[in-house]
C-alpha cells in the first residue's frame, strides 16, 4: 500500500506565473485534504474532496486558487498569478472514510521569486 | 470555532530524559477526534494516534502516551526515554465531523532531544 504522492517536491517560480500541483492519494481513499503550512506555523486548511466532489472550501483560498479532482482519483491545486504571499507548503491528505485519520504526503514546497 | 493551543514552542531535553507536551483545545461540537502528528526534518507528517471525544482512557505505545482529559479540554503527549531521533515538530489537531473533519492544527512544539 504505497502512501500519498505528490509531485513537484519542489517548485521555484517567478511572481505572476501559474502553477499547477499533484496529489495521488492512498488507493481507495475517497477523501482527500488541501493544507498549507508556512514556516513555523502549523497546516492550515484550504478544501476537501469526498470521492469528485468538492465539499468545502477556506476563505484562505482565494479565487487564484483552484483545486479539482476529476475522477474521483489524483487531485491538482492550481494557483495563478502567483504572489510572494503564496511561497509555503502544499501538502495533500487522504483518508478512507469521513472518520478515518488523515495520511499525508511529503508536500510541495513553493517559493516565489 | 474550532481552536487547538500549543503553548510550548520549544522543548530541549538530554536523550534518556522524559518530555510532556501540552495541547488544549476548544470545540462546540460534541463528537469530535483529537490527533497528534509528528514532522521530523525532512517535513513529512506522520499520524500517531486519535482519540474520539468519547474515549478519555490513557494510552500508551512504546515510549509514547497520551492522556486525554475532557474535563481540562486537554490532550497531552508524554515521550518516555527520548531518543535524538524524536527530534522534531510535533503538532495537536482537532477534527469533527460535523465540520468535514477537516484537520485544525495547534503551532506545534519542537523537540530537540541532545546526546
Amino acid at each position: 500500500d504505497t502512501g500519498v504522492s505528490q509531485d513537484p517536491r519542489h517548485k521555484i517560480t517567478k511572481r505572476g506565473q501559474n502553477v499547477t500541483f499533484r496529489c495521488d492519494p492512498i488507493s481507495e481513499h475517497n477523501r482527500l485534504y488541501w493544507y498549507r503550512q508556512t514556516l513555523g506555523q502549523g497546516p492550515e486548511f484550504l478544501t476537501y474532496f469526498q470521492n469528485e466532489a468538492q465539499l468545502e472550501k477556506s476563505r484562505l483560498l482565494s479565487d487564484r486558487f483552484s483545486a479539482e479532482r476529476p475522477k474521483g482519483s489524483f487531485s491538482t491545486l492550481e494557483i495563478q498569478r502567483t504572489e510572494q504571499g503564496d511561497s509555503a507548503m502544499y501538502l495533500c491528505a487522504s483518508s478512507f472514510e469521513r472518520d478515518q485519520p488523515q495520511h499525508f504526503g511529503d508536500g510541495t514546497r513553493l517559493s516565489i521569486l | 470555532a474550532q481552536k487547538v493551543t500549543q503553548a510550548q514552542t520549544e522543548i530541549s531535553v538530554v536523550e534518556k530524559e522524559d518530555v510532556t507536551l501540552d495541547c488544549v483545545y476548544e470545540t462546540r461540537d460534541t463528537t469530535y477526534y483529537l490527533f497528534w502528528y509528528k514532522q521530523p526534518p525532512s517535513g513529512e507528517l506522520v499520524f500517531l494516534i486519535r482519540r474520539n471525544s468519547f474515549d478519555e482512557q490513557n494510552e500508551i505505545s512504546g515510549r509514547y502516551s497520551w492522556n486525554f482529559q475532557k474535563s481540562t479540554s486537554s490532550f497531552n503527549f508524554t515521550i518516555t526515554a527520548s531518543q535524538v531521533v524524536d527530534s522534531a515538530v510535533y503538532f495537536c489537531a482537532l477534527s469533527a465531523p460535523a465540520a468535514g473533519n477537516k484537520l485544525t492544527f495547534g503551532g506545534g512544539t519542537r523537540v530537540l532531544v541532545k546526546p
